[in-house]
């Protein structure tokens, strides 16, 4: 399993773009992409998933460069609502059974 | 179509006691996973059910079992609990393998005094 990089915390203001970079340097070729969110007492929820180039969706887009040894998760006019923690992981679709979750960055929203 | 279902959503146990966290799925999954949560931590993979009648270990297994009983069902067992293991216990479950989408519950906090 790759292994990922994040920032461990993020503060941002209300109705600003956030980008969230995670680094992915050992990525391999079959390796999906994929971005969960934890709200305080609860399980994550999955965001957003992507192989390369670009993805979006209603919530988030995500960025993946040609090199894929990272990625940026970015989320549009963020309101108080997205203060959670975001997790990034790598894995293999058809290869890996597990996934690993690791510390995530914890994004807090000001007013 | 409740998802997935944990119970109990809290509980207290003394050291050296045993319970056994249950966790359901109506959606037809093949995995299921149970991850703890430690105050301010990501999520650590106890142990992992890839189909039914499969079980195998995540990064924190010891002090653990698990039964994968059918394949709506992926109990955990605590047989001597320690307060190391005061935590938040989330089960998941995934149509496909760990990579496609996680469907997680609400989660067990659970206290070891």
């Amino acid at each position: 399993l790759a292994k990922t990089t994040q920032p461990i915390s993020m503060d941002s203001y209300e109705g600003q773009e956030v980008n969230i970079t995670c680094s992915h340097n050992n990525i391999a070729t079959n390796d999906y992409i994929t971005w969960y969110q934890q709200f305080p007492s609860q399980g994550p929820r999955f965001i957003i998933q992507g192989y390369k180039t670009k993805v979006t969706n209603e919530v988030a887009s995500l960025f993946i460069p040609a090199d894929r040894k990272s990625s940026t998760l970015s989320l549009p006019r963020v309101s108080l609502s997205d203060t959670a923690v975001y997790y990034c992981l790598v894995g293999d679709w058809d290869r890996d059974d597990k996934i690993i979750f690791g510390k995530g960055t914890r994004l807090h929203i000001l007013p | 179509n409740a998802g997935v279902t944990q119970t109990p959503k809290f509980q207290v146990l003394k050291t050296g006691q045993s319970m056994t966290l249950q966790c359901a799925q109506d959606m037809n999954h093949n995995s299921m996973y149970w991850y703890r949560q430690d105050p301010g931590m990501g999520l650590r993979l106890i142990y992992y059910s890839a189909s039914e009648g499969t079980t195998d270990k995540g990064e924190v297994p010891n002090g653990y079992n698990v039964s994968r009983l059918n394949k709506r069902e992926f109990s955990l067992r605590l047989e001597s609990a320690a307060p190391s293991q005061t935590s938040v216990y989330f089960c998941a479950s995934t149509h496909d393998r760990g990579v496609s989408e996680q469907y997680f519950g609400p989660g067990t906090r659970l206290t070891v005094t």
